[in-house]
C-alpha cells in the first residue's frame, strides 16, 4: 500500500543534543510537510517542500531545519532541542498545492526531551 | 480571533445517536474544508472534504458548508464507540495549500 512512513515512532533526546526525524513516502506526491502538534493543540505547520522548493513558516524557529534530498524522503533537524520542543512531529504529503489536495499523514514521531 | 475555531468538548453522545461537530473559520477567502479524525496518540486520518456550499455525504458522515456564515460542520449518524476520537477541522486558504487546523473536538460515544 502507498503510504507515508515516519521513523522513529518514539525519539528521546537530551536537552541541546541535535536530533533528526525522517519521513518517506511511496505516494509520489509533490508536496511534503512537517507539522508540530502539542497535547490538545492544533497541528502547527513548520515548513513544506513543493518539489525542491522550500517554504518556511514565518514563525518557525531557526532551531528547526529541513532537508528533502529526493522526492521520496524528507528530514526534520532540530539543532538544539529545548524542553518546549517536546511534541508529536507529523509528516504529511499532498499531491499538489491545490485546494482539492488533502493531506496524508504518517504515523508521527513523538519526541521527548530530557 | 483564531483562524479555525472548534469547541474543544468533550462531546458525549450515546451509541446510535447523531454526533454534530462544528467549526468556524476567519478567512473568508478559504477554499476547501477538511475533517480529520485523530485517535489518542495517533496521527490524523482524513474523513472527507468539501468545497461547495451545501451537504456532502459519505457513508455515515455528512459534511455541511455555509461559506456566508463561515461555518462547516460534520454529522456522524449511528455513532459507534469506535468513533470516539478527536475530530480536527482544517481549512485550506488558497492555492498554496495553506492548511490551517483547529484544535479539535473530542467526541465520546458511550455504549
Amino acid at each position: 500500500d502507498a503510504m507515508v512512513i515516519q521513523n522513529p515512532r518514539y525519539q528521546v533526546t537530551q536537552f541541546g543534543k541535535p536530533v533528526t526525524l525522517s519521513c518517506s513516502q511511496t505516494l509520489n506526491h509533490n508536496v511534503m510537510y512537517w507539522y508540530q502538534q502539542k497535547s490538545s493543540q492544533a497541528p502547527k505547520l513548520l515548513f513544506h517542500y513543493y518539489d525542491k522548493d522550500f517554504n518556511n513558516e514565518a514563525d518557525t524557529p531557526d532551531n528547526f531545519q529541513s532537508r528533502r534530498p529526493n522526492t521520496s524522503f524528507c528530514f526534520l533537524d532540530i539543532r538544539s532541542p529545548g524542553l518546549g520542543d517536546a511534541a508529536m512531529y507529523l509528516c504529511a504529503t499532498s499531491r499538489d498545492r491545490g485546494p482539492d489536495s488533502p493531506l496524508h499523514f504518517g504515523n508521527g514521531t513523538r519526541l521527548t526531551v530530557t | 480571533q483564531k483562524e479555525v475555531e472548534q469547541n474543544s468538548g468533550p462531546l458525549s453522545v450515546p451509541e446510535g445517536a447523531i454526533a454534530s461537530l462544528n467549526c468556524t473559520y476567519s478567512d473568508r477567502g478559504s477554499q476547501s474544508f477538511f475533517w480529520y479524525r485523530q485517535y489518542s496518540g495517533k496521527s490524523p486520518e482524513l474523513i472527507m472534504f468539501i468545497y461547495s456550499n451545501g451537504d456532502k455525504e459519505d457513508g455515515r458522515f455528512t459534511a455541511q458548508l455555509n461559506k456566508a456564515s463561515q461555518y462547516v460542520s460534520l454529522l456522524i449518524r449511528d455513532s459507534q464507540p469506535s468513533d470516539s476520537a478527536t475530530y480536527l477541522c482544517a481549512v485550506n486558504r488558497g492555492n498554496n495549500n495553506d492548511m490551517r487546523f483547529g484544535a479539535g473536538t473530542r467526541l465520546t460515544v458511550k455504549p
